[in-house]
């Protein structure tokens, strides 16, 4: 069974720095594209970044809000995925997914860590 | 960036009803569009990709269609389970970008 487990979330000033954590298995990670998606409290989902597998370049693409500010990286060792998050704002608040890409969607996600801005 | 527009914003209807959701690309897209079932305090579920194929264990009453700019997912009779959020996404090979997202409320 896939299992995604999102960890890191928390509350921080603005300004500040937060890293996720996603924690896969029941699939082979290193082969797989994937990508984080956010929602804020009460809106819609908002597509954050993705990286790709190490054998397709394991690089990343970002949403124009979070580019310059966020990195995903990836540990395949771990199976373990990762968003750090710099110079963090208000509007960055939101409930973060991990999900697994599967061509042209996105067939399996976290359920989610919650992220707090404010002063 | 192609921007995607939902409507209605909320529908309200009931069991047995035929309900559709349409989405609106702001640019002659690519067919890699995908719908998503969210129900409160849960992760968004996939039913539809490429537009009009549905993904293994979703109820045949669910079904999208569409091509270009406008696409729309229908459910043909309307169950109690139905009753959530349903937002469209489209895949560029570099991005993703959803629609606002359609609330599905009993009448």
């Amino acid at each position: 069974e896939v299992q995604l487990v999102e960890s890191g979330g928390g509350l921080v000033k603005p300004g500040e720095s937060l890293r996720l954590s996603c924690a896969a298995s029941g699939f082979p990670f290193v082969n797989a594209w994937m990508s984080w998606v956010r929602q804020p409290p009460g809106k819609g989902l908002e597509w954050v970044g993705r990286i790709k597998s190490k054998t397709d370049g394991a690089t990343a693409d970002y949403a124009a809000p979070v580019k310059d500010r966020f990195i995903i990286s990836r540990d395949d060792s771990k199976n373990t995925l990762y968003l750090q998050m710099n110079s963090l704002r208000t509007e960055d608040t939101a409930l973060y997914y991990c999900a697994t890409e599967y061509y042209t969607f996105h067939n399996n996600w976290g359920q989610g860590t919650l992220v707090t801005v404010s002063s | 960036d192609i921007q995607m527009t939902q409507s209605p914003s909320t529908l309200s209807a009931s069991v047995g009803d035929r309900v559709t959701i349409t989405c609106r690309a702001s640019q002659s897209t690519n067919n890699w569009l995908a719908w998503y079932q969210q129900k409160p305090g849960k992760a968004p579920k996939v039913l539809i990709y490429e537009a009009s194929r549905l993904e293994t264990g979703v109820p045949s009453r669910f079904s999208g269609s569409g091509s270009g700019t406008e696409f729309t997912l229908t459910i043909s009779s309307l169950q109690p389970d139905d009753f959530a959020t349903y937002y469209c996404q489209h895949y560029n090979s570099y991005s993703w970008t959803f629609g606002q997202g359609t609330r599905v409320e009993i009448k």
